[in-house]
């Protein structure tokens, strides 16, 4: 599967823990972008990466939420000491490298990760 | 600031007849429209997308749907669904950046 791969997809912890999401890009691709849905709401965006870089993370919570994508391995979405409003789909998503701008390509989207914070 | 509406939150449709899945957004500047799809336990998956020229989009699986500057709307049509039409429907858009901005998702549930 060339997809865009995530997990778990299911999590499950208690206030408090720690909670990690993994997502590997589609083959070829180096841009990853991390997605959260709360219930009854639309996806929103958290973070953007590159290899190695963090290039936008405005949408990221300021406590308790970091990403990273490490030259080898998968993006990681790190949420600290979690808490009942972390409950959530995290979607991550990648792009290939952009030559030019604007940006009106395509996202490919994982299946998704769905955090339950008990 | 850009939003994106996507009124109907379910949409019942018997097997065979057309859906017209609803999609208004807001803007100030000029922006890239997106359908996606997500089955269930699924990833989202594109389903059309309007970037310029004819406002009449055709996507996979016979969906298209109609960008409507004047009333900012990008609806979702097909003229005749198929059980495996059930699914959640995302509406999206971006003014040029790489941070989309979603709608709340319609669930189309097609009935036999």
């Amino acid at each position: 599967n060339a997809g865009v791969m995530q997990n778990p997809r299911h999590l499950v912890r208690r206030r408090g823990q720690e909670a990690r999401l993994r997502c590997s890009p589609m083959k070829g691709h180096s841009h990853v972008y991390w997605y959260r849905q709360l219930p009854e709401e639309g996806l929103k965006f958290m973070v953007y990466l590159q290899k190695e870089n963090i290039i936008d993370e405005s949408g990221m919570p300021k406590e308790r939420f970091s990403a990273e994508f490490p030259k080898e391995g998968p993006s990681i979405l790190r949420i600290q000491q979690v808490v009942r409003g972390d409950s959530a789909a995290y979607f991550c998503a990648s792009s290939p490298e952009k030559t030019r701008t604007p940006n009106t390509g395509e996202l490919f989207f994982g299946e998704g990760s769905r955090l339950t914070v008990l | 600031a850009q939003s994106v509406t996507q009124l109907d939150s379910q949409v019942p449709v018997f097997e065979e007849a057309p859906v017209e899945l609803r999609c208004n957004y807001s803007s100030s500047v000029s922006v890239y429209l997106f359908w996606y799809v997500q089955y269930p336990n699924q990833g989202l998956q594109l389903l059309l997308k309007y970037l310029s020229g004819s406002t009449l989009v055709k996507g996979i699986n016979g969906f298209e749907a109609e960008f409507n500057k004047s009333q900012t709307s990008f609806h979702l049509r097909k003229p005749s669904v198929h059980i495996s039409d059930t699914a959640e429907y995302f509406c999206a858009l971006t003014s040029g950046t790489y941070k989309y901005i979603f709608g709340t998702g319609t669930r189309l549930k097609v009935l036999a």
